[in-house]
Parts: structure tokens; C-alpha cells; sequence
């Protein structure tokens, strides 16, 4: 199957500080990508859909300037979260379809945990 | 009424025991239907992937669409202890639509 890989797998940071999260497409091109995030025991939450050199679509609830997303290529997306607080800490995952494939099937990454000290 | 319904367990089963997991949803609109499997602290891993009534075999697993009731199913047959994880039910609309709606995931463990 198509292969998405998530950098970096964990990260812990400051209070205050920023931290970017890179999502590629390692063998496919991917017009859209998906970030979620997704607490202990919990489901994934959609926070929003990446386009490809377009604004990124947010769910309701979700702080656009709080979590930049860019998708400066077809094969990347990167999800910045800003002064990040201990309320951030999750586990953040990204996902993406071949541009190709007119199905619903999606690729997941690895995920990133973020730990917010 | 949430639009995908999925009973978090745990559900615990004997090592070649045949695992059932289910999900409900609620609109006929959706067309796709999808079986996650995830380990702990890892991303998603699709498992099986179906847009049709029926059945759709792989292996030791099954996922069985029936959309005149809206519930789907994933049969884990000859189960073994690699197969513990939370199996997440998601749904989407017909055409390009790749937005998912999820099920919250079940926990499975089989036991050795």
C-alpha cells in the first residue's frame, strides 16, 4: 500500500515554544492531507483538511492561528502548533490519498506525540 | 443521534477464537466503508476497504457491508495475540468526499 511518513514520531517541548510536524507522501502525490489529532482512548478528530497551494480547511472548534498548516507541495504538509501549551500534548496524525485514486482509501502516517512541559 | 455507532469494549477472546466487531451509522448517503486497525502510539492501519453490500474476504479477515440496515462488520477469524488492537470503523460519502466519520474504536485482546 501507499506509504505516508510522519516526522518527527515524538517531540517535547517548552511551554510557549512552537513545534512543526511534517507529513509526506512518500510514493504518491497527494493533493489533500488530513490532520488529526486524537486523545488517550479517544477516536481521531478531524482538525483539518490540507490543500495543496491553498488555505487549509478547519473544523468548527479548531484555531486556525494556533495550528498553521502549509502544503507547499504535493508530496508534503506540515502542521505548526504555536506557543504551544501542556493542553496541546497529543497525539497528531496525518493522512493523505493518491490524487490518482478515485476511491475513498486513505494512508496513514505514523503519528507524532507531542508533550507540552 | 451520532452518524457512526461503535461499542468501545474492551472485548478480551481466546486465542482462535472468531472475533465480531460492529458499526452502525445513520445515513444512507455514505458509501464507503473502512476497517482501521491501530496499534498503541501508532497511526492507522487499513485493513479493509469496501463500497458494496456483501462480503469482502482477506485473509482471516471479513468485513461485511449491509447497507439496507446500515451496519457493517469485521470478522477476525483464527485469532491471535498480534491481532490486539483497537479496530476503528470510518465512513464516507459517495464520490471524492475523503472527509471520514469514525467510530470511537474498539479495544481487542486476545489472550494467549
Amino acid at each position: 500500500g501507499a506509504v505516508v511518513s510522519q516526522h518527527p514520531s515524538r517531540v517535547i517541548c517548552k511551554s510557549g515554544t512552537s513545534v512543526k510536524i511534517e507529513c509526506r507522501s512518500l510514493d504518491f502525490q497527494a493533493t489533500t492531507m488530513f490532520w488529526y489529532r486524537q486523545f488517550p482512548k479517544k477516536s481521531l478528530m478531524l482538525m483539518a483538511t490540507s490543500n495543496e497551494g491553498s488555505k487549509a480547511t478547519y473544523e468548527q472548534g479548531v484555531e486556525k492561528d494556533k495550528f498553521l498548516i502549509n502544503h507547499a507541495s504535493l508530496t508534503l504538509s506540515t502542521l505548526t502548533v504555536t506557543s504551544a501549551h501542556p493542553e496541546d500534548s497529543s497525539f497528531y496524525i496525518c493522512s493523505a490519498y493518491p490524487t490518482s485514486a478515485n476511491t475513498g482509501e486513505l494512508f496513514f502516517g505514523e503519528g507524532s506525540r507531542l508533550t507540552v512541559l | 443521534q451520532k452518524e457512526v455507532e461503535q461499542d468501545p469494549g474492551p472485548l478480551s477472546v481466546p486465542e482462535g477464537a472468531i472475533v465480531s466487531l460492529n458499526c452502525t451509522y445513520s445515513n444512507s448517503a455514505f458509501q464507503y466503508f473502512m476497517w482501521y486497525r491501530q496499534y498503541s502510539r501508532k497511526g492507522p492501519e487499513l485493513l479493509m476497504y469496501t463500497y458494496s453490500s456483501g462480503n469482502k474476504e482477506d485473509g482471516r479477515f471479513t468485513a461485511q457491508v449491509d447497507k439496507s440496515s446500515k451496519y457493517i462488520s469485521l470478522f477476525i477469524r483464527d485469532s491471535q495475540p498480534s491481532d490486539s488492537a483497537t479496530y476503528l470503523c470510518a465512513i464516507s460519502r459517495a464520490g471524492n468526499n475523503r472527509k471520514l466519520i469514525w467510530g470511537l474504536g474498539t479495544s481487542l485482546a486476545v489472550n494467549p
